[in-house]
């Protein structure tokens, strides 16, 4: 089965510091998402990106945070100024167009923990 | 706007016996469903999904839901527990519009004992 790969696996900074959370969707997929998973706590959505854009974002998504499709084929997160509380489990998830691709793919997550 | 509620943080069962994970829902308008499970140190893998075909839906690994709209319900079974299947299991609910953003309940832990 095709996979979302994301790396690093694991990422350590210091609170303040810019930190960027690499992505790699599948590669005919069309809807791109990022996920958090604060320890202990629900996955929460973060952001949806389509057609290069922001399609849709939740309230945790505010000016420090920032997505992007550089390439083609990555996509990003970059928190710009990190904050303790942004110590969590990243996950990047990716799916096709149209009825019948609900299904979202998800990368194994990058573990981020802020200092 | 649409929730999801998992009504046991914790399930422990021996192995060879049922599981049961219970799943509540709430949507305005007909919604797709899933189930994911969270191995440690693992990403979310797709378990099962229901898309308003069949209500009884079948997943991977001997897993199977039934999706209930008179009880908003979408509770996951299993027949005979393995050990392999400790970990911890999330009901989702996709959004609406063309993003289908998901929100995820809060999970079950699954325990399997010997």
């Amino acid at each position: 089965e095709p996979e979302v790969t994301q790396t690093p696996s694991h990422q350590v900074t210091q609170m303040g510091q810019e930190v960027i959370l690499r992505c790699v969707p599948i590669s005919n997929h069309l809807y791109f998402y990022w996920y958090r998973q604060i320890l202990g706590q629900k996955v929460e959505f973060l952001v949806s990106f389509y057609n290069n854009e922001i399609s849709e974002k939740s309230e945790i998504f505010d000016d420090q945070f920032s997505v992007e499709r550089p390439d083609g084929s990555n996509f990003t997160l970059k928190i710009r100024s990190t904050k303790l509380e942004d110590s969590a489990m990243y996950f990047c998830a990716s799916r096709g167009a149209g009825t019948g691709n609900e299904k979202l793919f998800f990368g194994s997550g990058t573990q981020l923990s802020v200092l | 706007a649409q929730s999801v509620t998992q009504l046991d943080s914790h399930v422990s069962v021996s192995e060879g016996t049922p599981v049961l994970l219970r799943c509540n829902y709430s949507s305005s308008y007909s919604p797709s469903l899933f189930w994911y499970v969270q191995h440690p140190n693992k990403g979310l893998q797709l378990l099962l999904k229901y898309t308003s075909a069949a209500t009884l839906v079948k997943g991977i690994n001997g897993f199977e839901a039934e999706f209930k709209k008179s009880e908003t319900s979408f509770h996951l079974t299993k027949p005979s527990a393995h050990m392999s299947d400790a970990a911890e299991y999330f009901c989702v609910v996709s959004g609406s519009g063309s993003a289908r953003q998901l929100t995820f309940g809060s999970g079950t832990q699954l325990t399997v004992l010997p």
